[in-house]
């Protein structure tokens, strides 16, 4: 089954750039996510990637995969004090529908 | 365009109370799914319903946990006798369909006493 490991902590300058990087274990997921969780607040869909392309942009958000090893990166361009925040990325188990996702990266951004 | 509604937002109740928590899934998603999130366990699948019919309860912890999913609108997460080891954040989510982006509601913050 997926297993989905990412860094538990990473800390900016506010406009700076920010990366959150993620590595999974099952090539077969077809789509993986990046959602992002404020406090008290649930999982909100931030962005994802579909598995035959490299890279997708949208806005300050860039998504980077790499099949080969396994490796996915959100990138926050212009990082602002509203990205503190919780961010999980996620892959599809092969052979079950079911989301596998990370334990989360705790983003802080600092003036 | 309404998204995944639950409720209670919040709920405090004693050990043994039954406790039922409700789902109502974006309009036109067949896809519904459980989700538990703790601090030590991180986010944890319970279940998921696909077009009302449960397909994985595979991450149900135990017996005192149930799910229905009685229309495409509406699904309950009910947990007798509770515990205090279940307290935490309760999700729900739905899809288009069981391999499709996932929307998540705002959770259940529930604490047993």
């Amino acid at each position: 089954g997926e297993d989905v490991e990412q860094s538990l902590f990473l800390s900016v300058r506010e406009g700076d750039s920010s990366v959150i990087n993620c590595t999974y274990t099952d090539s077969s997921s077809t789509y993986l996510y990046w959602y992002k969780q404020e406090p008290g607040a649930g999982l909100q869909l931030l962005t994802y990637i579909f598995s035959n392309m490299d890279m997708k942009q949208d806005q300050r958000l860039t998504v980077l995969l790499n099949k080969k090893d396994k490796h996915l990166s959100l990138r926050i361009a212009d990082t602002q004090t509203g990205d503190s925040a919780i961010y999980f990325c996620a892959g599809f188990s092969g052979g079950y529908n079911k989301l596998i996702f990370g334990a989360g990266t705790r983003l802080a951004v600092h003036p | 365009d309404a998204g995944v509604i639950q409720s209670p937002r919040h709920e405090v109740t004693e050990m043994g109370q039954e406790v039922t928590l409700r789902c109502k899934p974006i309009s036109g998603h067949n896809s519904l799914f459980w989700y538990r999130q703790t601090m030590m366990r991180g986010l944890e699948l319970l279940i998921y319903f696909n077009n009302n019919v449960p397909i994985d309860d595979s991450g149900m912890p135990e017996d005192r946990f149930s799910a229905k999913m009685p229309n495409a609108s509406f699904s309950t997460l009910k947990i007798q006798p509770s515990e205090p080891r279940d307290s935490a954040v309760y999700f729900c989510a739905s899809s288009l369909e069981d391999n499709q982006p996932q929307h998540f509601g705002d959770g259940t913050r529930l604490s047993i006493l």
